[in-house]
């Protein structure tokens, strides 16, 4: 079974719909993010935590919120979806960092939006 | 800020050729790593490698290698007599202690064609 999953894996959603992405891992990893790769840009990261309690911005959080539900658990949320979010989502893991192996991100196999 | 740059879009070389594809990166800190994730058709991103600040020796992995240099803050990646399953798209990624340990900063990466 993978480490990391993602659900839904494909999602077609209307503008104004509010939509949810669910995130699990089985690592053990305090760390979890989130990504969006659109083409051209690489990812960036839209939010991260470091524990369960402790949730931060990334560099493009503007209309995303997150839910850290336990240790194993992070899920981002699309409160009101606009094309322009229309992008590839990944979820990542790592161990706690000090900079170090435990600093290497391991992802899921990311979930394919589409806001129509 | 960190910055990563990679200035190549695409490549587009014949099975067993040679491929470098470029890595430069920004960072005023003295401590940082340094990745390679690669992303093959089907989406998912898997990690290759992490290098640190503090070991500038290169790597030599089976057809893949990695050349390290802190004076021209390159971090280039070399796929040896390249095959058509090295066809995916190469990220270059950093992560800082000043920025906080685990949040990586990704080049825009760059597409690798190889053609039978």
């Amino acid at each position: 079974d993978a480490d990391v999953t993602q659900t839904p894996r494909n999602r077609i959603t209307k503008t104004g719909k509010r939509i949810m992405l669910e995130c699990s891992q089985t690592k053990g990893h305090d760390r979890m993010y989130w990504y969006r790769q659109d083409p051209g840009l690489g990812l960036r990261l839209i939010y991260y935590s470091f524990d369960v309690k402790d949730i931060n911005k990334g560099e493009i959080s503007d209309g995303y919120s997150v839910s850290r539900q336990a240790q194993a658990k992070f899920s981002l949320s699309l409160e009101s979806a606009i094309p322009n979010q229309t992008a590839l989502y990944f979820c990542a893991t790592s161990d706690f960092g000090t900079g170090g192996v435990e600093d290497t991100q391991y992802f899921g196999p990311g979930t394919r939006l589409t806001v129509l | 800020a960190q910055k990563v740059t990679q200035a190549q879009t695409e490549i587009s070389v014949v099975e067993k050729e040679d491929v470098t594809l470029d890595c430069v990166y920004e960072t005023r800190d003295t401590t940082y790593y340094l990745f390679w994730y690669k992303q093959p058709p089907s989406g998912e991103l898997v990690f290759l490698i992490r290098r640190n600040s503090f070991d500038e020796q290169n790597e030599i992995s089976g057809r893949y290698s990695w050349n390290f240099q802190k004076s021209t803050s390159s971090f280039n990646f070399t796929i040896t007599a390249s095959q058509v399953v090295d066809s995916a798209v190469y990220f270059c990624a950093l992560s800082a202690s000043t920025d906080s340990w685990g949040k990586l900063q990704f080049g825009a990466g760059t597409q690798v064609v190889v053609t039978p």
